[in-house]
Parts: C-alpha cells; structure tokens; sequence
C-alpha cells in the first residue's frame, strides 16, 4: 500500500529555534499534501494544504510566516515551524494524495511528529 | 460553519460484541465524501471504511459497516465482534469539493474489554 514517510518521529528544541519536518510518499507521487496538527486528546486540525511548485494555501488563523511549508517535489513536503515557542507543542500529521487517485480517494497519512518546545 | 460531531467521547465494548459510534456532520454540498479513520496508541491513522454520499448502499468492510442516513446527516459505524486491537481513537471525517480536505469530528475513545 501507499506509505508516507514522516520525519523526525519526535523532536525536542528550545524555545526560540527553528524546527523543520518532512513529508514524504516512498511509492506514489503527490501533488497535494496536507499538514494536520493534533493537541492532546483532540481531533485533528487541518493547518495548510501543501501544493507542489506553488504557494501552500493556510487555514484561517494558521500564522503562515510561522508555518513555513515548502513542497519542492512530487514526494516532498517539509513544514518548518520557526522562532518556536512552548504553544507550539503539539502533534503534527502529514497526509498526502497519490497524483494518479481521483479527490475523493482516501488520504495516506504519516506516522506523525511529536514536537516539545523547552 | 461546516462541522463534523461525534457525540460520545468514550465508549467501552466487550470482546465479541458489538458497538456503535454516532456520528453527525453539517454540510451544504451535495456531493461529498465520509469515512471512518482509526488512531490506535501508535498515533498512525487508518482508513477503516468510507461511504460515497450519491450512493444509497451502507459501506461494508469485514466486521465494519455504516449506517447513512443522509436526510438526518448521519454516519454512524458499527464493529461487530469486537476484538482487542479494535480499541483505539476513531474519527468520523467529510470530504467536500475537489480540494480534497478533510474535516474531523473531534473522535470517540473506544476501549475494548475481556
């Protein structure tokens, strides 16, 4: 099956810093990809859409000189986070659609970051 | 706004039963998509099942089916048989328009038990 490779899996930085996350389908291509953070015990919600070769598209109230998200190829995403402070903190999920799927086909998800920001 | 709801954080079912997790959802599109996704302690989503709004026919998928009531904008997912592994975070979830987003109920807890 389709598989989206998400690194790193956890990552702890100092407040201030700047961390960066990839994003990437090991066997299908994607033009679109999808960043989702996730607090604890809450549902997931949708950040940015990731287009490749242009400018991702943010959700309102999504700070996009803070959520850097550049999606350079076909099976890259990366969302940086910058100047990260201790709000931050949270589960990040990457989803991608298979460039060959229709848009309606279900979405392959990465494992998931947890990032901690001291 | 445009909202998914699942109105049980929590459920608990007996290894080999059933149990039915609620879900409701608000849209203004006619064509539109719904699945069931499964979040297990390793924070991995699964896609469980998912239902095509046109068709009438609830989805089937081993132990797992939906029942669509789209007058009542109902989605609701029974697991027949329970088993172990089925416990997990589960999240109904509506895809609308050609952007392919996704948007998530804020999920029910089950926990499965001997």
């Amino acid at each position: 099956g389709a598989v989206v490779s998400q690194h790193p899996s956890w990552v702890i930085c100092k407040s201030g810093t700047s961390v960066k996350i990839e994003c990437r389908s090991l066997d299908f291509q994607a033009t679109t990809m999808f960043w989702y953070r996730q607090f604890p015990k809450q549902s997931l919600m949708l950040m940015a859409t990731s287009n490749e070769g242009s400018k991702a598209t943010y959700e309102q109230g999504v700070e996009k000189d803070k959520f850097l998200i550049n999606h350079a190829s076909l099976t890259l995403s990366t969302l940086t986070v910058t100047s990260a402070h201790p709000e931050d903190s949270s589960f990040y999920i990457c989803s991608a659609r298979d460039l060959q799927g229709a848009y309606n086909s279900p979405l392959h998800f990465g494992n998931g970051t947890r990032l901690t920001v001291t | 706004a445009q909202t998914v709801t699942q109105s049980q954080p929590e459920m608990s079912v007996q290894e080999a039963e059933t149990v039915t997790l609620s879900c409701t959802y608000d849209t203004s599109e006619s064509d539109y998509y719904l699945f069931w996704y499964k979040q297990p302690p390793s924070r991995q989503m699964i896609l469980v099942i998912r239902q095509e709004a046109y068709k009438q026919q609830n989805a089937t998928e081993n132990r797992f089916s939906v029942n669509f009531q789209k007058a009542a904008k109902s989605f609701s997912l029974k697991i027949s048989d329970s088993q172990l592994g089925d416990a997990a975070m589960y999240f109904c979830a509506r895809l609308t328009g050609t952007a392919s987003k996704l948007t998530f109920g804020t999920g029910t807890r089950l926990q499965v038990t001997l």
